[in-house]
This record gives structure tokens, C-alpha cells and sequence, in this order.
């Protein structure tokens, strides 16, 4: 079985700019979380998606947006890109959302360079 | 306000010499500590999950343990390839709250 599939692995952009980055879930998996992890940081949550609704959002400014597709598929937006927003994206997919046990699956990720 | 804090930040341990990690938190309501092992330029990778003090767990040569304030990983005779960092979170409502990571290298 496939796992969660990250599209670029890899991105320079310059500031100012703006960028797209793409998830697929597990099969049957519903829920997408993005998070996004500095060197040397833990990741840091971003959004969460259930059934292409946002169900959480982290302190993250507003520049950052996201929507998940009938297919549970997601993307993550990010405008007027800063240096600061160079960084590990991470998508995360799980089987549900508010249960006890929301073990995340992640894929590897997409490495951000602002330049 | 939740917080995970983990220690040490790095850990060199020689083939066999078995060592604890750390991962102290605080959270209003633990409903899941987990333990990710991430290698470099990779996503985190899923190890464990423990939700009620006193619960363990164990995978090959590591042991998780949990108490009301703190878990740690245990690493019986490790490896090289467990060389890595390992990361612990706390789930809250509709996230993973991330510690630092303890960043682990295993020499022969």
C-alpha cells in the first residue's frame, strides 16, 4: 500500500513569491493534517482537514491556507514568501479526527528554500 | 499551555552501551504521548503510542514507558542504523504537539 505521497520534493523560491504544495492520504484515510518543521525543530501544526472541512488551525499568519479535495487530497498555500518560511512541509493523513488514538501517518515531506 | 521538552538534544552512544531518552510534558488532558523516529530529510516515522501512566511498550530493542509527568524511550544494545532523531508529541484536540527531538548516533 501506498503511504502519503508529498509533491515537489524539493523547491527554491524566491521572496515574494508564492507556492503550492500537494498531499495524498493513505487509501481511506480522511483526515490530512500539514505541519511545518525548521532545522533542528520539531514539527509545528499548521491545518488540519476532515471531509474537506478545516477542523484546526495553528499560529501561523494568514498568508498560509490550504483546502482539501473530494478525493481527500489537499494543498497547502503559502503568499509573499519570506526567508523565514524556508522549512520541511510535512503532510500528515490519519482514519479520522477527534478519536483517542490519531496515530499520523507522514509522508517525507517537501523541503521549502526562500531565497 | 501544552509543552513537550525532551532530553538530551544529542546522544552518542557506542554499539551495545543502552541509554534512556527523556520527554517531559505538560497538557491539559492526555489523550496520547507518541514517539516518532524521523530520519535526516525524511518524515517522521511512527513507533509508539501510550496513554495512561504506568502503560509500556515495546519494538525490537526499544521500551517506551509513561508516567502522569514524563516518558522515556529506553534503548536496550543499540544499533548504527538506530541512529536518528526521535521525536515525542502530545495529541491535543486536533494536533501533535512536538518536543525538539533527541538526536541519537549509534557508533561500531
Amino acid at each position: 500500500d501506498a503511504g502519503v505521497t508529498q509533491s515537489p520534493t524539493h523547491l527554491i523560491k524566491t521572496r515574494g513569491q508564492h507556492v503550492t504544495l500537494r498531499c495524498s492520504p493513505i487509501s481511506g484515510h480522511k483526515s490530512v493534517s500539514w505541519y511545518q518543521q525548521v532545522l533542528g525543530q520539531g514539527p509545528q501544526f499548521i491545518f488540519q482537514y476532515y471531509e474537506k472541512e478545516e477542523r484546526g488551525r495553528g499560529n501561523f499568519p494568514d498568508r498560509f491556507s490550504a483546502r482539501q479535495f473530494p478525493n481527500y487530497s489537499s494543498e497547502l498555500n503559502v503568499n509573499a514568501l519570506l526567508l523565514g518560511d524556508s522549512a520541511l512541509y510535512l503532510c500528515a493523513s490519519s482514519l479520522a479526527t477527534g478519536g483517542k488514538s490519531e496515530k499520523l501517518f507522514f509522508g517525507s515531506g517537501t523541503q521549502l528554500s526562500v531565497l | 499551555e501544552d509543552q513537550v521538552t525532551q532530553s538530551p538534544e544529542a546522544l552518542r552512544l557506542q554499539e551495545g552501551e543502552s541509554s534512556s531518552l527523556n520527554c517531559s510534558y505538560t497538557v491539559s488532558g492526555l489523550r496520547g504521548l507518541f514517539w516518532y523516529r524521523q530520519d535526516p530529510g525524511k518524515g517522521p516515522e511512527f513507533l509508539f503510542t501510550l496513554y495512561s501512566a504506568g502503560e509500556e511498550k515495546e519494538k525490537e530493542r526499544l521500551k517506551a514507558t509513561l508516567t502522569k509527568k514524563e516518558s522515556f524511550l529506553h534503548i536496550t544494545a543499540p544499533k548504527p542504523e538506530d541512529s536518528a532523531t526521535y521525536l515525542c508529541a502530545v495529541y491535543n484536540t486536533d494536533k501533535l504537539i512536538f518536543g525538539t527531538g533527541t538526536r541519537l548516533q549509534v557508533f561500531p
